[in-house]
């Protein structure tokens, strides 16, 4: 079953936009990741978040979870070409190997 | 280079024919995990593995075997594959259980 649910599921911004993606959940979780897919490839971490905590930033990627909602987002500051590209929230509970993604959002930047 | 290298990265096969996806990683992580992806929903687990000779079923295991004899390999094997299990195929191996994963390019597989 899917724990995360993205929203929106696609994204079209210009160039330079900051782009906003959220992502649910419904249990309570050890850690939320963030991941990146172009087109066809693996997938790459981009970042993890503890449940105890509430506002994490990698370079031009800032993450926030309310764990009270039950949800995250992802913002990307002023967003490039190359990221074009799908991103999925995956949770892991506690004592619990499965990390459970969401269907994702694909996100195009307009050049 | 940190890796995880999945062979090979497409086949076309037939209804039947048994086949088998390898997948090494070289970081010495302990987890190691196989997802099928489907457009619409997302990546799914199809079995997981803890250390060697340590694994465990995901969400969608019906139709598949793994082994892990080895702690850099974990193949996953399709016995009689059977076109519902045409789909992008990815490795995932990591760590810690609270570590982020590290994926492998994916196997496209078509079951004709």
């Amino acid at each position: 079953s899917q724990q995360g649910e993205e929203d929106p599921q696609a994204l079209s911004i210009q160039e330079g936009e900051n782009a906003t993606m959220n992502c649910s959940y419904k249990t309570s979780i050890n850690n939320l990741q963030w991941y990146r897919q172009n087109s066809g490839r693996g997938l790459v971490h981009l970042i993890l978040i503890r449940s105890n905590e509430r506002e994490k930033h990698s370079g031009r990627l800032r993450v926030t979870l309310d764990t009270s909602k039950k949800s995250s987002s992802l913002l990307i500051t002023a967003s490039r070409a190359a990221d074009t590209a799908s991103y999925f929230c995956a949770t892991l509970g506690f004592g619990n190997e499965k990390l459970t993604f969401g269907t994702g959002t694909r996100l195009t930047i307009i050049p | 280079e940190a890796q995880v290298t999945q062979n090979p990265r497409y086949l076309i096969t037939v209804t039947g024919k048994k086949l088998t996806v390898t997948c090494s990683q070289n970081m010495n992580h302990e987890y190691m995990s196989w997802y099928r992806q489907d457009p619409g929903l997302g990546l799914r687990q199809i079995y997981y593995s803890m250390n060697v000779e340590v694994t465990d079923k995901g969400d969608v295991p019906e139709g598949y075997k793994v082994s892990r004899k080895e702690k850099r390999n974990f193949p996953l094997i399709l016995e009689s594959p059977s076109p519902n299990q045409t789909s992008l195929y990815f490795c995932a191996s990591r760590s810690k259980l609270y570590q982020p994963q590290h994926f492998g390019d994916g196997t496209r597989l078509s079951i004709l």
